[in-house]
C-alpha cells in the first residue's frame, strides 16, 4: 500500500528566499508524481507532471525533481513571494490513474 | 474565474433518493474526470471522460451515471443513495487524456447520505 509523506507540514519563509518541500513514496512503482498547489477554499491546481521515466520537470520559478529509486521527489521555488503562499501537496499516481497525496505543506511568505 | 467548479460543495440527502452534482471546467481541457475520497489522502478514479469516449471504472457501481452535455461539463448521476455513497467526491479535468497531462481538481462535493 502506498504512503506518501510530506516534509515540513509547515513552512514560513521570508520573501525572496529559495526554499525545498520534500515528498516521499513508499512504493516505487509509479506512473507519475504530481504537484498541486491549494488555496483556502479551492481546489487543487496542477503544478508540475514528472512521468516515472522523466527526473524533473521546470515551470517558472518552480523545480520538481524525481528519484523513484529513493522514492523521493522535490519541489524547489526560487525567489518566493507572498503570492506563492498556499498548502503544496504531491501525489503519487499509479497506474489506475489512481491517487494517494500526501498530507501537504503549508507555506507561508512573508513580505 | 475558477478553473473546475463543483456544485453543490455539501450535499445531504436521504437513502433511496436521486440526486447529480455538477462540474464545470473554464481551461478548455479535453478529458474530465470523476474520483471518490476514499480516506483523507486517496481518491479512486470512478469515470473520465475524453469527448465522447466513456471510460468507467469497473468497480463502480451501476447506479453511478456520470453525463457529459459537452466537453466543458461532466456531471454525475447517482441513483438509489446508500449509506455507503457518503463521500467527498472530486471533478478534474486535464488538457489531454494520457500520461503527461496534469490534473486540475475542483474543491469536491461532501455527500452525506443519511
Amino acid at each position: 500500500k502506498q504512503e506518501v509523506t510530506q516534509i515540513p507540514a509547515a513552512l514560513s519563509v521570508p520573501e525572496g528566499e529559495n526554499l525545498v518541500l520534500n515528498c516521499s513514496f513508499t512504493d516505487s512503482a509509479i506512473y507519475n508524481l504530481q504537484w498541486f498547489r491549494q488555496d483556502p477554499g479551492k481546489g487543487l491546481t496542477s503544478l508540475l507532471l514528472i512521468q516515472s521515466s522523466q527526473r524533473e520537470q521546470t515551470s517558472g520559478r518552480l523545480n520538481a525533481s524525481l528519484d523513484k529509486s529513493s522514492g523521493r521527489s522535490t519541489l524547489y521555488i526560487a525567489a518566493s513571494q507572498p503570492g506563492d503562499s498556499a498548502t503544496y501537496l504531491c501525489a503519487a499516481i499509479d497506474n489506475n490513474n489512481d491517487m494517494r497525496f500526501g498530507a501537504g505543506t503549508r507555506l507561508t511568505v512573508k513580505p | 474565474d475558477t478553473a473546475v467548479s463543483q456544485t453543490p460543495k455539501y450535499l445531504v440527502t436521504q437513502m433511496g433518493n436521486d440526486k447529480s452534482i455538477k462540474c464545470e471546467q473554464n481551461l478548455g481541457h479535453d478529458t474530465m474526470y470523476w474520483y471518490k475520497q476514499d480516506s483523507k489522502k486517496f481518491l479512486k478514479i470512478m469515470f473520465s471522460y475524453n469527448n465522447k469516449e466513456l471510460i468507467i471504472n469497473e468497480t463502480v457501481p451501476n447506479r453511478f451515471s456520470p453525463k457529459s452535455p459537452d466537453k466543458a461539463h461532466l456531471n454525475l448521476h447517482i441513483n438509489s443513495l446508500e449509506l455507503g455513497d457518503s463521500a467527498v467526491y472530486f471533478c478534474a479535468s486535464s488538457r489531454r487524456q494520457g500520461r503527461g497531462y496534469g490534473y486540475t481538481f475542483g474543491s469536491g462535493t461532501r455527500l452525506t447520505v443519511v
